[in-house]
């Protein structure tokens, strides 16, 4: 079975520093990967995902992401937190076959920016 | 872009009421949809997954007497909570799937949620 962990349930970086949101998944397979954002009381937003291709993607907001296969991680960065950075964060995989697949969250991680 | 309409945002019932939340595909057909329950500083936990025009498949554990799916068509899928309580409480996001280019690489969309709370 998949399972992502996020390493940190909160991280705190200053404004203008680097974001630095760890995730790991454990997949027989590579799986897609995605980077999803949620501020309080709304849904989810899509920030970026690896399906195939590039190993490095790069999404909204400044956000990007590297799929390395051999750490089976999928890491997002931001060069330069910006205060409307603060939210929480989940990392998710989902299968790769025939029709829809499930996303398997990880446990979220709470972004908080400092002045 | 694709959309995912949710309402309501917020419900208030009594205990042992029902309440249906709906979750509709904007601008796309959406085969699949997926339900999920998030509780406060939690990740998302999947609930059932409703394919449009056959019975939801429920994760283990999931009540399906007690949360009832409806996929009647390719833009609605309905979650009703079944007589009601306390414990039911929690936000409830429903995610819908397209495909892309035959593949689902990824076409997720999710709605903007639902803040059930039982008293």
């Amino acid at each position: 079975a998949q399972s992502v962990t996020q390493l940190g349930s909160h991280v705190s970086v200053s404004e203008g520093a680097l974001v630095l949101l760890r995730c790991n998944y454990s997949s027989s397979v590579p799986p897609y990967l995605f980077w999803y954002v949620q501020y309080p009381n709304q849904g989810l937003q899509l920030l970026l995902k690896y399906t195939t291709g590039a190993t490095l993607v790069k999404g909204i907001n400044g956000f990007e992401a590297e799929f390395k296969k051999s750490e089976t991680s999928f890491h997002l960065t931001k060069p330069s937190a910006h205060m409307s950075d603060a939210a929480e964060y989940f990392c998710a995989v989902s299968e790769i076959g025939q029709g829809a697949q499930k996303l398997v969250f990880g446990q979220g991680t709470r972004l908080t920016i400092n002045p | 872009g694709a959309v995912v309409s949710q309402h309501p945002s917020w419900v208030i019932c009594k205990s042992g009421t029902s309440v249906k939340i709906e979750c509709r595909s904007l601008d796309f057909q959406a085969t699949t949809m997926f339900w999920y329950r998030q509780f406060p500083k939690q990740s998302l936990m999947l609930m059932a997954t409703s394919n449009e025009g056959s019975k939801a498949t429920y994760e283990q554990g999931v009540e399906k007497d007690k949360f009832l799916i409806n996929h009647a068509s390719l833009t609605l899928s309905t979650l009703t909570v079944t007589s009601a309580h306390p414990e039911d409480s929690s936000f409830y996001i429903c995610s819908a799937s397209r495909p892309a280019g035959g593949t689902y690489r990824g076409g997720y969309t999710f709605g903007s949620g639902t803040r059930l709370t039982v008293v």
